[in-house]
């Protein structure tokens, strides 16, 4: 099974700063889908940015991109000039290729807890 | 991205009792899925609900605990019975239009269980 892993419970940034997330998975695929969402206290679920496995280039979101080590199996979220806004929960999450049968669902990694300091 | 509605928000329930959680989403969706959240945890996927058919369950949940409706393109109910204290999560349903789209998700059911 896949597994995604975070190793940083918890970030602490200063406002206006950069601070990059870490997140590993493991997988035997090599076609997947890569995933970060974004969750604040109001408990809603929002996507920040994905990555397919078969592009090379990292994917960039205004203040968010991406470094996609596929060899390494490392896919970290780099968030600059960090805003109040940004403080929530942030989640790395894995979609392998569609297998049919209709399973399709995504696996998340325990989390990081980001705190923006003002 | 599609408007998806849950509801209850949330709910405290006895335990022993069923709850029947509805997702609403505003286009058709091609697939709908049900995860759990655990206090403090992370996001799992409970199964893949598929229109007309019986959903899909992942590794440790069962029919019989959590039954899936989904008889239509835009919308889909999960039942959690028989609550225990164990069953106090927030139950989150998303979407997606195909496998090479990202899903996106309700605002989640908290559900408590005395």
């Amino acid at each position: 099974a896949q597994t995604v892993t975070q190793s940083q419970p918890e970030m602490s940034v200063q406002e206006a700063e950069t601070v990059t997330l870490s997140c590993t998975y493991d997988t035997s695929e090599s076609d997947y889908y890569l995933f970060w969402y974004k969750q604040p206290p109001s408990r809603q679920m929002i996507l920040v940015i994905r990555q397919e496995a078969y592009k090379q280039q990292n994917a960039t979101e205004n203040r968010f991109s991406v470094n996609f080590q596929k060899a390494a199996k490392s896919f970290s979220l780099k968030i600059s000039d960090s805003q109040l806004g940004d403080a929530a929960m942030y989640f790395c999450a894995y979609r392998g290729p569609y297998s049919g049968g209709g399973a399709d669902g995504l696996t998340f990694g325990k989390g990081t807890h980001l705190i923006i300091q003002p | 991205s599609a408007v998806i509605s849950q509801k209850p928000s949330r709910d405290i329930c006895q335990r022993g009792t069923s709850l029947t959680i509805q997702c609403q989403v505003d286009s058709q969706v091609t697939m709908m899925f049900w995860y759990r959240q655990q206090p403090g945890q992370s996001l799992t996927l409970i199964a893949t609900a598929n229109q007309g058919s019986e959903a899909t369950y992942e590794s440790g949940f069962v029919i019989d605990k959590f039954p899936i409706s989904r008889p239509n393109l835009t919308f889909s109910t999960l039942t959690v019975s028989n609550m225990s204290p164990e069953d106090s999560s927030i139950y989150l349903c998303s979407v997606g239009q195909g496998h090479n789209q990202p899903q996106h998700f309700g605002d989640g059911t908290r559900l408590s269980i005395l």
